[in-house]
């Protein structure tokens, strides 16, 4: 059974490109769930998929931000016209019964703007 | 609003030495679940326990075991006979909702 992944692990841009990031989840989770770590602190919620459902995108950070999971299997992140505090890592999860339970993690994509 | 805190930012201890990592949270909800990752140097989020507010018994697993005290708002965490190997970040998390409230993540350094 494969866990979660991510693609890419890492990405380098420069300031005002727009990047995507790609997560598989668990193939027989149906939740999937977008958070963000910078340095030092723990992740942040950004937003959360029940199927190709997106249920909670109050917290994506700013309207640069956006998610879709079209088929609700795979996920895509996009960020328009990055800036350098969107430098972070970028980590994937999902689950399956209901939102209580366990998430399991992706190892993330790292973004460094320029 | 929910609120995770890990007041130790690091600890650092000599290998065999037992450490406790401590974790204080706020929330409103009657039930609700609390959680434990552990974040090596290679970065990936590993799960560690899942607890749910009806359920104070403490836990055991191997090495590491885990207090959870309603009374107090904790969910605390102590690693027996550490390794090198537990050298990591650990997170403490509560539900919110959809999505997980993490806290701040404690260092642990384990010294040969």
């Amino acid at each position: 059974d494969t866990g979660v992944s991510q693609d890419p692990r890492h990405k380098i841009t420069k300031r005002g490109q727009n990047v995507t990031f790609r997560c598989d989840p668990i193939s027989e989770h149906n939740r999937l769930y977008w958070y963000r770590q910078t340095l030092g602190q723990g992740p942040e919620f950004l937003t959360y998929f029940q199927n190709e459902a997106q249920l909670e995108k109050s917290r994506l950070l700013s309207d640069r931000f956006s998610a879709e999971r079209p088929k609700g299997s795979f996920s895509t992140l996009e960020i328009q016209r990055t800036e350098q505090g969107d430098s972070a890592m970028y980590l994937c999860a999902s689950n399956g019964q209901t939102s209580a339970d366990t998430q399991y993690f992706g190892p993330g994509t790292r973004l460094t703007v320029l | 609003a929910q609120k995770v805190t890990q007041a130790q930012t690091e600890i650092s201890v000599v290998e065999k030495e037992d450490v406790t990592l401590d974790c204080v949270y706020e929330t409103r909800d009657t039930t609700y679940y609390l959680f434990w990752y552990k974040q090596p140097p290679s970065g990936e989020l590993v799960f560690l326990i899942r607890r749910n507010s009806f359920d104070e018994q403490n836990e055991i697993s191997g090495r590491y075991s885990w207090n959870f005290q309603k009374s107090t708002s904790s969910f605390n965490f102590t690693i027996t006979a550490s390794q090198v190997v537990d050298s990591a970040v650990y997170f403490c998390a509560l539900s919110e909702g959809f999505g997980l409230v993490f806290g701040a993540g404690t260092i642990l350094r384990v010294k040969s």
